[in-house]
């Protein structure tokens, strides 16, 4: 089947502009994430959405980046008035959350975000 | 603050021989998992150990997780050229929710 998919593959702004980053998660999967992770280093967590919860948000790094999931499957993560730090590969993933604690998350490809 | 933490940093081994990374968390777990991340293949699930388990396998993968000190180690046996990757821990907050933290990773190099 389908795997998570990002888009658009990758992004060139100007600071100050806004950008938008689309995640679509693998069918079913209740849980969606978004973490940002710059050149060689490893994944910040940015925020999670779980079903109809409200989102956890205690990743996001400043009030510039803002995230919604509609009908709980699709993601938009969007940051406003980028700055050059904001340079990195944002990624994706969901997860089928089922009883317990069981959390294999899938990954899309990234989106590579580029801040001139 | 960073919940898993890799070691070593980098990793440069012959083929054939068995590579170890280690992680150390902070905060108790509900289980932890390790990912493998290549260019070719983005990030990819390997597999997660639940904080009651002392040892899991998977293939050449074999996967130890000590509550008691907060760490984890990740062995490939037998590693190939196609193992070259970098390797990330990652564990729950146990928190009552999904929130998964990443460490930074061991990258790992397998020469031919």
């Amino acid at each position: 089947g389908a795997g998570v998919s990002q888009s658009p593959s990758n992004k060139v702004t100007e600071k100050g502009k806004d950008v938008e980053l689309r995640c679509d998660p693998i069918s079913g999967h209740t849980a969606l994430y978004w973490y940002r992770q710059s050149l060689g280093q490893g994944l910040e967590f940015l925020i999670y959405f779980q079903g109809n919860s409200a989102p956890d948000k205690s990743g996001l790094p400043s009030d510039r980046f803002s995230a919604e999931r509609t009908g709980g499957s699709v993601s938009t993560l969007t940051i406003q008035r980028t700055q050059q730090e904001d340079s990195a590969v944002y990624l994706c993933a969901s997860s089928l959350v089922g009883t317990g604690s069981y959390n294999e998350q899938f990954f899309g490809p990234g989106t590579r975000l580029t801040v001139l | 603050s960073q919940q898993g933490e890799e070691d070593p940093q980098a990793l440069s081994i012959q083929e054939g021989e068995n590579a170890t990374m280690n992680c150390s968390y902070k905060t108790s777990i509900n289980n932890l998992q390790w990912y493998r991340q290549n260019s070719g293949r983005g990030l990819v699930h390997l597999i997660l150990i639940r904080s009651n388990e002392r040892e899991k396998h998977s293939g050449r993968l074999r996967v130890t997780l000590d509550t008691s000190k907060k760490s984890s180690s990740l062995l490939i046996t037998a590693s190939r050229a196609a193992d070259t990757a970098s390797y990330f821990c990652a564990t729950d907050a146990n928190t009552g929710g999904f929130k998964t933290i990443f460490g930074a990773g061991t990258r790992l190099f397998v020469k031919a």
